[in-house]
């Protein structure tokens, strides 16, 4: 059974500060790594992907990858009110069709 | 941009209804999947379908069933609703059958069954 960790939280952040978001999978052939955000009774909607160890960084998003301890993470600087929101991290194994959703962490981001 | 187009936003049906939540979308993506959302559960797939005829169960297909017979078009169907079944309902797709692609989403189908 392919399972994808998150902490459910709520976060809760200043305005301001640097927001770390934390996920974890089990599978250890996966390959492509993917961060969702969710408004309250929305749909989720893409903001990064990531497929190789390292960072990769759009705007004030910031996606790690470290394959070896099968962590994967979101880094939101500059946090504002707008983000608050659900975080859901997807992990895909190669040859699948299917990726795997973790079930989400609250972040709560304060004026 | 993607388009993922499901029927309704909102919808209220009856116990032992039959219900069917159409979703379209406008991209060739051969890959299309049913989730249905609910609090604390995460999401949790239904049924998918990699091309056009194929369908395969996902982890809670009981008391639903699919359809796709056209590439565009995927479209569940709860033989005999329940409320156990009120839930937001999210289709999404993806291209191509392989490869690192996301998933995109349809805006949510929030049903009740009363």
């Amino acid at each position: 059974q392919k399972e994808v960790e998150q902490n459910s939280g709520p976060l809760s952040v200043p305005e301001g500060a640097i927001a770390s978001l934390n996920c974890t999978y089990s599978d250890r052939g996966s390959q492509s790594f993917f961060w969702y955000r969710q408004y309250s009774g929305k749909s989720p909607e893409l903001i990064m992907s990531i497929y190789s160890n390292g960072d990769k960084e759009d705007g004030r998003f910031t996606a790690q990858l470290n394959k070896a301890s099968q962590y994967v993470s979101l880094l939101i600087r500059d946090s504002q009110p707008s983000d608050s929101a659900t975080y859901l991290c997807a992990v895909k194994s190669g040859g699948s069709y299917i990726p795997t959703f973790g079930r989400g962490t609250s972040l709560i981001v304060h004026p | 941009d993607v388009k993922v187009t499901q029927s309704s936003r909102y919808l209220v049906k009856r116990t032992g209804e039959k219900v069917f939540l159409e979703c379209v979308q406008d991209m060739d993506h051969e890959n299309m999947f049913w989730y249905r959302q609910d609090p604390g559960l995460g999401l949790r797939l239904i049924y998918f379908s990699y091309d056009v005829k194929m369908k395969e169960k996902g982890d809670i297909p009981e008391g639903y069933s699919v359809s796709r017979e056209k590439k565009e078009r995927f479209s569940l169907i709860l033989e005999s609703a329940s409320t156990n079944q009120t839930s937001m309902y999210l289709c999404a797709s993806r291209y191509p059958p392989d490869g690192g692609t996301e998933a995109f989403f349809g805006q949510g189908t929030r049903l009740t069954v009363v």
